[in-house]
């Protein structure tokens, strides 16, 4: 099994570039979720996914994020525009099960640095 | 008040030494997961548990629901088990549905 696939591993992009981060989950996972890490706060849930519906998006930090998944195959993490603060690393995870069981699967994360 | 704190923040031992990392948590449902992240910033899930005690190899995690305290130890601790420990606590509705723990930085000397 390829595991949790994340591009780009690495973006630096410049102030209000779009900036899109794409993850392909484990096949046959159901349940998806993003994930920010930075040195300032830790690892953060930013939205997850459950048989691909946005369950809660409470994380999302603002407007600027948007995040979809239009199959069980692919989810896409967008910033728009980008700032310098939304340096991080992103990291994406799934699971077999939305219920209280299933253990998480983590990408390798896409490092984002906006100048 | 972080409502899933680690101790300690950094540990330093040496080779063939045990080990433990607590984590105790005021929020979330009866379980708890203990991830591993290596230098190079992969995140690997280590333990899912919600009672009892789990081992897997020289790793064996243990929760006491009733307390909301969980601990991780190494046995016989080796420089490749260096690495950041996190713990982190499911708020419901998914078990990846978490608020995680600010990690547990660990360095094993040979």
């Amino acid at each position: 099994d390829a595991g949790v696939i994340q591009s780009p591993r690495h973006e630096v992009t410049e102030m209000g570039q779009e900036v899109t981060l794409r993850c392909k989950p484990i096949s046959g996972h159901n349940s998806l979720f993003w994930y920010r890490q930075t040195m300032m706060r830790g690892l953060e849930l930013l939205i997850y996914f459950n048989n691909n519906v946005p369950i809660d998006d409470s994380g999302m930090p603002e407007d600027r994020f948007s995040a979809k998944m239009p199959n069980a195959s692919f989810s896409t993490l967008k910033i728009q525009p980008s700032e310098p603060r939304d340096s991080a690393v992103y990291f994406c995870a799934s699971s077999l099960s939305g219920g209280i069981t299933g253990e998480l699967f983590f990408g390798e994360g896409s490092r984002l640095t906006v100048l | 008040k972080n409502e899933v704190e680690q101790s300690p923040q950094n540990l330093t031992a040496q080779e063939g030494e045990f080990i433990t990392i607590n984590c105790s948590y005021s929020v979330g449902i009866s379980a708890l997961h203990w991830l591993q992240q290596h230098p190079g910033g992969g995140i690997v899930s280590l333990f899912m548990l919600s009672s009892g005690k789990k081992k897997h190899g020289r790793l064996i995690a243990t929760i006491n629901i009733q307390e909301k305290h969980s601990s991780l130890h190494i046995t016989a601790s080796h420089p490749r088990d260096s690495a950041v420990y996190i713990c982190a606590v499911p708020l419901g509705g998914s078990q990846g549905n978490l608020i995680f723990g600010k990690g547990t930085k660990l360095s094993v000397k040979p």
